[in-house]
């Protein structure tokens, strides 16, 4: 079955620099990329997610990539605030409407 | 509609006992999940229904744990004879499968304490 990999799993930045997160998946049957951000105490938020027919996608000051050939797909989170401050997963799926792989998780840290 | 509603939020219960967790999804949303998450780990997938039809089981849903979706609108999650390995945060997303994104939305989560 699939398997998703994430790092690092902590990261802490000054406010105003960029921050980067890293997986990679097993399955070359998923096709579906999301990202999503939990605040303590709530469920998982989707944030951003990519398909497999393209390399790149932005909003606003988060931007995804994904190399289907490596498997390996990253979340480039710019200017950060402190309100980005939570866990980060990544995840994969065949599509939107089936099960979510989840990655382990990183738990970004934005100092004011 | 304000999205997927779980409940209760939070249950303590003894070792042995019962639970039932209860999720009402998205109102137009016709397919139903249930992932359990442990402290410092992502959701791990147990189950989902499209309408009122159990789609798919992981192995991560033991004997003891029964999902249903009767009328293809909330679903509830039963644990018999919990064990101190059931605490975790149990959530519920839903979906769509018609024309659009059809991302997950996922519910507040039950957070679930067996003594």
């Amino acid at each position: 079955g699939e398997n998703v990999e994430q790092h690092p799993s902590t990261l802490s930045v000054q406010e105003g620099d960029s921050a980067v997160i890293k997986c990679t998946y097993s399955d070359s049957a998923s096709n579906y990329f999301p990202w999503y951000k939990q605040e303590l105490g709530k469920g998982p938020q989707l944030i951003i997610d990519i398909r497999s027919n393209v390399g790149e996608k932005k909003d606003q000051r988060i931007a995804v990539t994904l190399n289907k050939t490596a498997k390996h797909f990253s979340l480039h989170i710019t200017e950060t605030q402190p309100e980005d401050s939570a866990v980060y997963f990544c995840a994969a799926s065949e599509t939107s409407y089936d099960k979510v792989i989840f990655g382990p998780g990183t738990s970004l840290s934005v100092i004011p | 509609d304000t999205g997927v509603s779980q409940d209760p939020r939070h249950k303590i219960t003894k070792r042995g006992q019962n639970v039932t967790f209860r999720c009402d999804p998205i109102s137009e949303h016709n397919r139903l999940y249930w992932y359990r998450q442990t402290l410092g780990q992502g959701p791990e997938f147990l189950t989902y229904f499209q309408n009122e039809a159990q789609l798919e089981k992981s192995r991560l849903l033991s004997d003891r744990f029964s999902a249903e979706r009767p009328k293809g609108s909330f679903s509830t999650l039963e644990i018999q004879r919990t064990e101190q390995g059931d605490s975790a945060m149990y959530l519920c997303a839903s979906s769509s499968t018609g024309p659009g994104d059809n991302e997950q939305f996922f519910g507040p989560g039950t957070r679930l304490t067996v003594l």
